[in-house]
């Protein structure tokens, strides 16, 4: 089976604070995606990665980045945190770029910034 | 554009009825795939099925079944002898290739599903 997992389940931050937000899975997918799930507005990207180290800019890239080191890790960063941030982070992985693979989830990080 | 329209909101029925969610979508591809995910209270989108659009036979799993309509657009999903387990926020998901071949998936908001015992 295929498993992503995230580093919190619940997180709760400060306004300015730096936010870290890992992800990992262990099927050795080579693309990885952020995104965010808001009430009515359903699941928007942030960013997406296809390769270590390569990154693209999802529909609302604005406020955060990401780092991928690492095959199966990828990284969502709040620089500087805002109320406005205050979300759902889903992280999924899938098998490869040529062809659109299924995207498999991990269990979300509800991340409050008061 | 790639785009997603659920037009459900939110759906409420009581156990054992059967229940179709609607999916309508719009593309430029000509090759393209559509999913549906399950979103239960736990917060965990759960991978249903994923659809060529090659492939306009419709599908049949347990309760589950879909139906791929190329010529309305349409990817509709009907849950047979409704539970309280299927209680639960529906995704369906386009892909989008972009370019460079580089693979996204463009959601729609999703429809709330309660099954009221």
């Amino acid at each position: 089976d295929v498993k992503v997992t995230q580093s919190s389940r619940y997180l709760v931050k400060r306004t300015g604070e730096k936010v870290f937000l890992e992800c990992v899975q262990d099927m050795d997918h080579e693309n990885m995606f952020w995104y965010r799930q808001d009430p009515g507005l359903g699941l928007r990207l942030i960013y997406f990665s296809y390769d270590v180290k390569m990154k693209e800019k999802g529909d609302i890239p604005e406020g955060y980045s990401v780092s991928r080191e690492k095959k199966e890790r990828f990284s969502l960063i709040l620089e500087s945190a805002s109320t406005n941030q205050t979300s759902m982070y889903l992280c999924a992985s899938s098998l490869g770029r040529t062809s659109t693979d299924t995207q498999y989830f991990g269990p979300g990080t509800r991340l409050t910034v008061l | 554009a790639q785009k997603v329209t659920q037009a459900q909101t939110e759906i409420s029925v009581v156990e054992k009825e059967d229940v179709t969610l609607d999916c309508v979508y719009e593309t430029r591809d000509t090759t393209y795939y559509l999913f549906w995910y399950k979103q239960p209270p736990s917060g965990e989108l759960v991978f249903l099925i994923r659809r060529n659009s090659f492939d306009e036979q419709n599908e049949i799993s347990g309760r589950y079944s879909w139906n791929f309509q190329k010529s309305t657009s349409s990817f509709n999903f009907t849950i047979t002898a409704s539970q309280v387990v299927d209680s639960a926020v529906y995704f369906c998901a386009l892909s989008d290739l972009g370019q460079g071949g580089s693979e996204k998936l463009v959601f729609g908001k999703g429809t709330k599903l309660t099954v009221n015992p």
